[in-house]
């Protein structure tokens, strides 16, 4: 039980183009999902959380702007980084939450921005 | 300024042998820490969690120790098993209206055959 589904696993785009990111509980409902961002060989950094139908409370530093966060349902949440430049490539996860639980991870996406 | 840390980098243990993972937090506040085993280029997977007012909790050849007083958590492996290998990931939670989970930078284990 407890699947995340983080689709795309890899993208490559120009820069200058948004890319939009998708995270799905597809066997239970998260009432919270999360987005973090992991640089090589450092830990995932929070960038995001949402609840279903209410805004994302972004961290300290992070762009609201730039990396646009809607979670629409109980199960879909979606990232789109806009006007993507080299410096946004980077590895980006999702987790997804029921209350009381763990979080779930998806099993990311590697953003290539040429 | 870290809240989680997780001082080595890196450990190889040999096959059969206990692997302990370290974990030390600053914040008080934590109420709930989190152990998560991560592969290259897949997403974490939760391993084994354990509540502030506990000082133990198992589950199969995993076991995580916390001791409130010294702001420290630890991860016992045991036999560890090649497929043990991967980056593991300490977390601590911070009660807010999110659950706010914090990640310490990880430990690399390595399980030698």
């Amino acid at each position: 039980g407890a699947v995340v589904s983080q689709h795309p696993s890899w993208v490559i785009c120009k820069s200058g183009t948004s890319v939009k990111i998708e995270c799905r509980s597809l066997d239970f409902q998260a009432t919270t999902m999360f987005w973090y961002r992991q640089f090589p060989k450092q830990s995932l950094m929070l960038m995001a959380t949402s609840n279903e139908g209410s805004k994302a409370t972004y961290e300290q530093g992070v762009e609201k702007d730039k990396f646009l966060i809607n979670h629409a349902s109980l199960t879909l949440s979606t990232l789109t980084v806009t006007s993507a430049h080299p410096e946004d490539s980077s590895f980006y996860i999702c987790s997804a939450q029921e209350p009381n639980q763990p979080q779930h991870f998806g099993d990311g996406t590697r953003l290539s921005i040429l | 300024d870290q809240q989680v840390k997780q001082n080595s980098p890196s450990l190889s243990v040999q096959e059969g042998r206990i692997s302990i993972l370290n974990c030390d937090y600053t914040n008080s506040m934590f109420d709930y820490f989190l152990w998560y085993k991560k592969y290259p280029a897949e997403g974490p997977t939760f391993l084994i969690s354990i509540s502030s007012i506990k000082d133990k909790n198992e589950d199969g050849r995993f076991t995580v120790f916390l001791n409130k007083s010294a702001k420290h958590l630890s991860l016992h492996i045991v036999p560890s098993q090649p497929g043990d290998s991967a980056v593991y990931f300490c977390a601590a939670r911070m009660k807010t209206s999110y659950d706010k989970v914090i990640f310490g930078p990880g430990t690399s284990l390595s399980v030698i055959p």
